[in-house]
This record gives structure tokens, C-alpha cells and sequence, in this order.
């Protein structure tokens, strides 16, 4: 069965780098979300991605946040200047329809120190 | 805001028994939802969706929708040591707005 795949799986970082995580929707998929878990607390919407462009984004994703599908099959969140408030877990998840389930990767843990 | 509202837990079942867990939302223009089971430090693993009024049964869990009520549940029937993780209710509004999860412990 197809997956959303993410990498990398952890990544530790200083505050103040850049730092991009991937991910490989599923094949056949049209929309690709991005959204994060702060330990403790609830998963949140950070944006969401359609024909190439960003369809809609939350207050979260602010000037420091960029997504991009650089190659048709990766899909990347960039953070510019990381902050120790970015450290979480960020899920990417893709759909073919909208009203679709949303199928999502297994996570990439950022540490920013 | 669109809120999604579950209730705080923990909830604590012995094994065999019906788990119950209830989620609120505000915004009636949502069409459909989810209920996603997280265990510690994975992501969420899709248990059931909804998306009419009514009760839907998926082997040991129903779910069940009041769109009125804006009111959404899941029983978790014989209640598993494997089901203790904690559930998150989803609200599809073309992205999804989580609640904050119950989590659920089943003693052996």
C-alpha cells in the first residue's frame, strides 16, 4: 500500500539555521498539507499545496515558512531562521480528493537548540 | 476559530469494556470527520471517518455523527491493551482542525 514517506526522521538544529524537511507524497495524490505537534499539544494546520501553489495557510506560517515542490514527486517545508518554538513534530499528509482522508507521514522530530 | 472540543481524559477502561469518547466542533460548514488513533511520538493513524448523520461500525469501533448537535463520538467496543493511545478528533474543512485528543489507557 502506498506511504507518505518524510525525511529526515529527526533533525537537531541551532536557532538560527535554515533547515528543510522532505517529503514524497503519494503518487497519485493532488493536495499535500503540511501540519505540526508541539509536545503536549494538538496537531496544528500549517498550510496546504495544490497545482503549485499554496491554497490556503495558517497565522503559524508566517514569512520564515516556505513549501515548495521542487521535482513533481518531493514536497519541502523550508523554516528560514529557526526558533526554539519550532522544535515539533511535523507531519506532511496528502490527499487525491479534498474530501478525502488525509493520509499522513510518519513525522520529522525538530529540535531546535 | 474553528474549534474542535473532545473531552480532556485520561479515560481509564479494563480490557473488554467500551471505551467512549466524544468531540465537539464550531464550525457547521465542516463536512466531514475523522477519527485518528496517535501513539507516543508517531502520527496519526486514521481509525474511521464520517461523514452523514448516523452511526458508521467498522469492526470494534462506531462512530457516530449529529450534525445539529455538531456532536461526533467513537466506542471502542472490547476495549484491546493495544487500543490505550490517544485519539484525535478531526473536523474536514479542506484541511483538518484537530481536537486536542483523549488519551485512553486499558488496563489489563
Amino acid at each position: 500500500e502506498p506511504e507518505v514517506t518524510q525525511t529526515p526522521s529527526h533533525q537537531v538544529t541551532q536557532m538560527g539555521q535554515e533547515v528543510i524537511l522532505r517529503c514524497v507524497p503519494i503518487s497519485n495524490h493532488l493536495y499535500f498539507y503540511w501540519y505540526r505537534q508541539i509536545l503536549g499539544q494538538k496537531v496544528e494546520f500549517l498550510v496546504s499545496f495544490y497545482n503549485n501553489e499554496i491554497s490556503e495557510k495558517s497565522e503559524i506560517f508566517d514569512d520564515q515558512f516556505s513549501v515548495e515542490r521542487p521535482d513533481g514527486s518531493n514536497f519541502t517545508l523550508k523554516i528560514r531562521s529557526t526558533k526554539l518554538e519550532d522544535s515539533a513534530m511535523y507531519f506532511c499528509a496528502s490527499i487525491r480528493d479534498r474530501q478525502e482522508t488525509q493520509y499522513f507521514g510518519p513525522g520529522t522530530r525538530l529540535l531546535v537548540l | 476559530q474553528k474549534e474542535v472540543e473532545q473531552n480532556s481524559g485520561p479515560l481509564s477502561v479494563p480490557e473488554g469494556a467500551i471505551a467512549s469518547l466524544n468531540c465537539t466542533y464550531s464550525d457547521r460548514g465542516s463536512q466531514s470527520f475523522f477519527w485518528y488513533r496517535q501513539y507516543s511520538g508517531k502520527s496519526p493513524e486514521l481509525i474511521m471517518s464520517i461523514y452523514s448523520n448516523g452511526d458508521k461500525e467498522d469492526g470494534r469501533f462506531t462512530a457516530q455523527l449529529n450534525k445539529a448537535s455538531q456532536y461526533v463520538s467513537l466506542l471502542i467496543r472490547d476495549s484491546q491493551p493495544s487500543d490505550s493511545a490517544t485519539y484525535l478528533c478531526a473536523a474536514n474543512d479542506y484541511k483538518l482542525s484537530f481536537g486536542a485528543g483523549t488519551t485512553v489507557t486499558v488496563r489489563a
